[in-house]
This record gives C-alpha cells, sequence and structure tokens, in this order.
C-alpha cells in the first residue's frame, strides 16, 4: 500500500541555521499538508499546498517557513532561521483531491523529530 | 473557533475485552467531518474511522465503531475484542467545509493493550 515517506527521521541543528525537511506524497495524491506536535501538545496545522501553491496557513507559519515542490515527486518544509521553540515532530501528509481538502481523509508519514540547540 | 478535546490521556484495556475513548469536539459550523487516528509507537498515524456530521448512522469498520452525539457535539471510539496491535496513541480530529484541509486534533490516548 502506497505510503508517505519523510526524511530524515531525525534532525539536530543549531539556533539560527536553516533546515529542510523533506516529504514524498503519495504519487496520485493532490494536496499536500505539514503539521507539527510540540512535545506533550496537539499536533498543529501548518500549511496546506495545492497546485504550486499554499491554499491555507495558519497563525504559526510565519515568514520563517516556507514549503516547496520542487519536483514531480517531493514535498519540503524549509525552516529558514531555526528557533528553540521549532523543536517538534513535523509531519507531513498528503490527500487525493477527490472530494477536496475539506473532506478527504489525510495520510500522514511517520514524521521528523527536529531538535533546535 | 473549532476545538477538539481528549480527556483521556491514557487508557487501558485487557486483551480481548471492550474500550472506549472519549472525544468532545466545538464548531459553529453545520458541515464538518470526524476522525479517528493511530499512531502505534514509531510508526506513522494511520485512519481508523471517519464519520461525516450529516450521516446519522454511526460509522464501524470492523472491530472499531463510533458513537457519534452530535447534539452533544461527542465522538466516542469503541474497540471490541481487543487485540494487542491495538496499542497505541489514539487522536481524534475534526476537519470542516470550507476548509483547505486544516485538521484540528485533540492531544490523543495512550491505549495500553494488556495481555
Amino acid at each position: 500500500e502506497p505510503e508517505v515517506t519523510q526524511t530524515p527521521s531525525h534532525q539536530v541543528t543549531q539556533m539560527g541555521q536553516e533546515v529542510i525537511l523533506r516529504c514524498v506524497p503519495i504519487s496520485n495524491h493532490l494536496y499536500f499538508y505539514w503539521y507539527r506536535q510540540i512535545l506533550g501538545q496537539k499536533v498543529e496545522f501548518l500549511v496546506s499546498f495545492y497546485n504550486n501553491e499554499i491554499s491555507e496557513k495558519s497563525e504559526i507559519f510565519d515568514d520563517q517557513f516556507s514549503v516547496e515542490r520542487p519536483d514531480g515527486s517531493n514535498f519540503t518544509l524549509k525552516i529558514r532561521s531555526t528557533k528553540l521553540e521549532d523543536s517538534a515532530m513535523y509531519f507531513c501528509a498528503s490527500s487525493e483531491g477527490k472530494e477536496g481538502p475539506s473532506t478527504d481523509t489525510q495520510y500522514f508519514g511517520p514524521g521528523t523529530r527536529l531538535t533546535v540547540l | 473557533a473549532q476545538t477538539v478535546t481528549q480527556s483521556q490521556p491514557e487508557m487501558s484495556v485487557q486483551e480481548a475485552e471492550t474500550v472506549t475513548l472519549s472525544c468532545t469536539y466545538d464548531t459553529s459550523e453545520s458541515d464538518y467531518y470526524l476522525f479517528w487516528y493511530k499512531q502505534p509507537p514509531s510508526r506513522q498515524m494511520i485512519l481508523v474511522i471517519r464519520q461525516e456530521a450529516y450521516k446519522q448512522q454511526n460509522a464501524t469498520e470492523n472491530r472499531f465503531s463510533v458513537n457519534f452525539q452530535k447534539a452533544a457535539k461527542s465522538f466516542s471510539l469503541k474497540i471490541s475484542d481487543s487485540q494487542l496491535g491495538d496499542a497505541a496513541m489514539y487522536f481524534c480530529a475534526m476537519n470542516y467545509g470550507g476548509s483547505q484541509g486544516n485538521l484540528i486534533f485533540g492531544k490523543g490516548t495512550k491505549l495500553s493493550v494488556k495481555p
């Protein structure tokens, strides 16, 4: 069964450094998402992406964050200058787009644990 | 604002028994969708079951069923004949018409299954 994959599984970085988290969504899916989960807190929506542009973003998704689909398979989340509070698990998800993003089932990757020192 | 609340941080069940995980939500939207996701240790979240708010009938998937009480804004998950492989973190989540995929999650319930 097709799965969403994410690399790396764990990323350690110094505060102020740029990081890129990578995701390969399920191949025929049209909508892509990033979520994050700070330890002990809820999973929080960051951004949704469709047709090569951002559909919706949360308040968390400020100018430090950007997303890109650089080719036909990858979907990336870039954090320009990491802060300590960016330490979290980051989940990528994708959905088919048949019913639309508000009703689609989202399929999640295993996550990337980002640690900012 | 939409919110999802899971009031049970941890639950435990004996193998082959039944357990119910609670979830309440709040929304002013009339068109919304509710989900239960399971996250086994070190594995990705997978969909367990989904419920469309406009459907009165409770969703069922094999041993998993929901008790959807729309007026009470309650969406509990019942796991029957619990198996060791059911041990996981369970997240309740909500999406609503007009959103662009902004799933709203509860904090999760960690389910342990005792042999």
